[in-house]
């Protein structure tokens, strides 16, 4: 499986602003996938990261509050933009590189507070 | 009614218990079913797949009811590293083309 790395781990931000957040493959991988997991709640898809093209954006989210990069197969950026404190959540960036892609693999995850 | 639904616990039983959870899910389509372990602070990773006639690993059994809609796993012997979250996962089809549901987890408690 590839390993997927996350920056930042963690941030604490002020309400208004905006974070983005990395996610490196160290490997080519054609899906990467952003989820966002609240205390308590299961993980929810954000997006599909597409290269060359437009995120495919899952229902509740949009491109404007989280504008998504993919510029290569190895790299994907996800911002939260102009954050509110209901935005505090775990960040996770995800793979599936396995075996028949069935395995869902994942970052160490970016925990965002809002103050 | 939610996709995927597991009583989120905890489940609190001590070391060389067995215990179960089940996980239900609405969509009668669906095709592939996963357990997935996530500790506490970690990333959700991948305990087993769930096959059809069932399927074992060690001290950890997975089963399918399709006709009643829900996937269980069975945890025989547990140990103290056995503590945390377990996501059942379901997706319409195998492959990468389909997205993955995941529910919100059970959590399990393994204590001396």
């Amino acid at each position: 499986s590839a390993v997927i790395s996350q920056k930042p781990s963690r941030d604490i931000c002020q309400r208004g602003t905006s974070l983005t957040i990395q996610c490196q493959v160290d490997s080519q991988v054609t899906m990467m996938f952003w989820y966002r997991q609240q205390p308590g709640q299961s993980l929810t898809l954000i997006a599909t990261a597409n290269q060359g093209s437009e995120a495919t954006y899952e229902s509740g989210f949009v491109i404007d509050k989280f504008p998504i990069s993919r510029p290569n197969l190895t790299f994907s950026t996800l911002t939260v933009s102009n954050m509110s404190p209901e935005d505090s959540s775990i960040y996770l960036c995800s793979e599936t590189s396995g075996s028949n892609y069935n395995e869902q693999f994942f970052g160490p995850g970016t925990r965002l507070t809002v103050l | 009614r939610k996709e995927v639904e597991q009583d989120p616990g905890p489940f609190n039983v001590p070391e060389g218990a067995t215990v179960a959870f089940n996980c239900t899910y609405s969509n009668s389509a669906s095709q592939s079913f996963f357990w997935y372990r996530q500790d506490c602070r970690k990333e959700p990773k991948l305990l087993m797949s769930v096959y059809s006639s069932g399927n074992e690993d060690g001290r950890f059994t997975a089963q399918l009811n399709r006709a009643s809609q829900y996937i269980s796993l069975l945890i025989r012997d547990s140990k103290l590293s056995d503590s945390a979250t377990y996501l059942c996962v379901v997706k319409l089809g195998g492959g990468g083309s389909y997205i993955p549901t995941f529910g919100r987890g059970t959590s399990l408690i393994v204590h001396p």
